[in-house]
Formats: C-alpha cells, sequence, structure tokens
C-alpha cells in the first residue's frame, strides 16, 4: 500500500518567517503534487514537481526521487498562507491515482 | 487551470435514500475521480474512470457507484446512503499524459441522517 508522510503536522510561524515542510513516500514516484486547502475548501493546486526543484512566487518545491521525500518553502510567509498543505504522490501508468498524506497545518500569526 | 464544478455543493440525506452526486470538467481531461475528506483519514479514492463509459474502483468503492456519461461529466452514487457516508466529497481531473496534474472541484458536503 502506497503510503505519503507529511512533517510537521503542524505549524506556527510568526508573519515574515519561513516554513519548511516534508513528504516522505513509501515507493518510488514520478508524480508529485503539492496543494492547499482552507478548511473546508477547495484543493488548489500549488507546485506539480515530479523531480528536481520548481518555485512559483514564494514557494519552492524540491524533490529527491531515489530519496523519495519532497519539500515545500514557503520564504516571508503571510497569513493569508494560513491553512493545510497537502502533498500527493502517484504512478503514470496507473490512471495517475493520487494518494495523499495527511496534511500540515500552518498557521502565520501577525 | 481546469474548471471542475460540483453540484450539489451541500446535500442533507436519510438514511436508505439514494444521493447522486454530479462533477463536470470544461477542459477534456480523460481522467477523472472522486474522493472523500475525513478527519483522520485524508483524501481517499473512491472511483475513477480514464474516460466516457468507464468507471474503476479506487481504494474505498463499497457502498458507492460511479457514472462516466460523456467527457465532461462523472458522477457518484450512494444507492443506500448510510451515516457512514458523511463527509466532503471532490471531483478532479488531469489528462492522461504528462503533467499529471490533477484539478479539483470545491467540494460536496454530504450529511446522512
Amino acid at each position: 500500500e502506497q503510503q505519503v508522510q507529511q512533517s510537521p503536522a503542524s505549524l506556527v510561524l510568526q508573519e515574515g518567517e519561513n516554513a519548511e515542510l516534508q513528504c516522505s513516500f513509501s515507493i518510488f514516484t514520478n508524480q508529485v503534487q503539492w496543494f492547499y486547502q482552507r478548511p473546508g475548501g477547495r484543493l488548489v493546486s500549488l507546485l506539480y514537481n515530479p523531480s528536481g526543484t520548481k518555485q512559483s512566487g514564494r514557494l519552492t518545491s524540491t524533490t529527491v526521487i531515489k530519496e523519495r521525500r519532497s519539500s515545500l518553502h514557503i520564504s516571508s510567509s503571510q497569513i493569508t498562507d494560513s491553512g493545510t498543505y497537502l502533498c500527493a504522490m502517484g504512478l503514470s501508468g496507473s490512471f495517475n491515482k493520487l494518494t495523499f498524506g495527511a496534511g500540515t497545518r500552518l498557521a502565520v500569526c501577525p | 487551470e481546469a474548471a471542475v464544478t460540483q453540484s450539489p455543493r451541500n446535500k442533507v440525506a436519510v438514511t436508505g435514500g439514494k444521493v447522486t452526486l454530479s462533477c463536470n470538467q470544461t477542459n477534456n481531461h480523460n481522467n477523472m475521480y472522486w474522493y472523500r475528506q475525513d478527519t483522520g483519514h485524508g483524501l481517499r479514492l473512491i472511483h475513477y474512470s480514464y474516460g466516457a463509459g468507464s468507471t474503476e474502483k479506487g481504494d474505498i468503492p463499497d457502498g458507492y457507484k460511479a457514472s462516466r456519461p460523456s467527457q465532461e461529466n462523472f458522477s457518484l452514487i450512494l444507492e443506500l446512503a448510510t451515516p457512514s457516508q458523511t463527509s466532503v466529497y471532490f471531483c478532479a481531473s488531469g489528462d492522461s499524459g504528462a503533467p499529471y496534474e490533477q484539478y479539483f472541484g470545491p467540494g460536496t458536503r454530504l450529511t446522512v441522517l
């Protein structure tokens, strides 16, 4: 059974601080996607990063396939970054089904 | 970004009743998925489809059926709803080729009394 572990489970930051979220996989994967979700809200795709490093604004994801892990770095956090960050893995050729981690709940305080 | 819509957004059903959740996507993606999200379990795959007319079981298909009558539409059907099916349901779509991103709908909050 494919498993995704995310750490930390929760994180509290002061506005302006950086955050590093981690994701590890039980198997080798060639599909990694990071999502953001507000309570009761839609999953918003942040980055699709199957390997290497990708950046989008203040977000940087690094995926190391051989180590079965991915990270999401949030720089200069803002109050509006508060919410849950979900990591998901999948395998192309298996209809790209995703397996999700439990998420990291981020709270950014003023 | 892919446009995925779901209806209804909220639904209250009675135990034993039939419930149909609908999903529509407008980006001509081949693959569509139904997930449920529960505290303590995260998101779990119920059914998926790789094209019109196809449906496949995901990780937790028991008590659910799916229907894909067209490229754009994918329904999740609860023939005999139970309180354990109270959850938030998300539909997603994605292309069959790279990049393998999935795009999610806004979710349907289902309460079975």
